[in-house]
């Protein structure tokens, strides 16, 4: 079952800040988030498991509530670099499922 | 060091044929999962193959298989093309569950 991303689309202003949600009704094995730019592949941001270890680039922020099955990631002081389609991914053992997508735009 | 690549890069083929996508992973990753992507949307997960094997499989239909050689690359076989089979299909590596995927550029299939 897909996950469920919000929002669907935000606008930025480089140097503001965005929280992309994503949940999922399924208990999870891992969360992953993922960018997009128009013709690209996916690049890999973020990965959380159960138990709490994460893995990702320095520079990128996320949390994961396993209770909830929630996870958010957070995107502080945004560059122009940052526009593109954001999934995330679950992971619930039987499957892997990329959500709708989040696309977001920051403007100079 | 070589990322995932993907042949060919670009695919046109009939409704009814038959289609084999090439993916070789990352250095030392040896899972490979094979995803459709539909223009506009979310790549969706065909399977993973772990070990020669089918690891995990999503929502599609039995025209979609796969293999995995021992040196951890992959083909992905679509039979009897539909015009809906027109897609980005993407690989990604990576070194088992729980770990990043690396994907590859993609090859464009367009079935006419």
């Amino acid at each position: 079952q897909q996950p469920v991303q919000s929002p669907q689309a935000v606008i930025l202003r480089e140097g503001e800040d965005a929280v992309i949600n994503c949940s999922s009704s399924k208990a999870l094995y891992s969360v992953h988030w993922y960018r997009q730019k128009h013709g690209e592949a996916p690049v890999f941001l973020m990965i959380l498991l159960k138990g709490g270890e994460q893995k990702g680039h320095e520079k990128i922020s996320a949390s994961f509530n396993e209770k909830k099955q929630q996870s958010s990631l957070y995107l502080t002081a945004s560059q122009l670099s940052y526009s593109g389609t954001y999934f995330c991914g679950t992971d619930d053992g039987q499957n892997f499922v990329f959500g709708p997508g989040t696309r977001l735009s920051v403007l100079p | 060091d070589a990322g995932v690549t993907q042949s060919p890069t670009h695919l046109i083929k009939t409704r009814g044929q038959q289609v084999t996508l090439r993916c070789s992973p990352k250095s030392g990753h040896d899972t490979v999962s094979w995803y459709q992507q539909a223009l506009g949307q979310g790549p969706q997960f065909i399977f993973q193959y772990y070990e020669e094997e089918e690891r995990q499989r999503g929502n599609f239909p039995d025209r979609f298989s796969g293999h995995q050689f021992p040196n951890y690359s992959s083909e992905l076989n679509v039979n009897a093309l539909l015009l809906g089979d027109s897609a980005l299909y993407l690989c990604a590596s990576s070194y088992d569950r729980g770990y990043e995927q690396y994907f590859g550029p993609g090859t464009r299939l367009t079935v006419t």
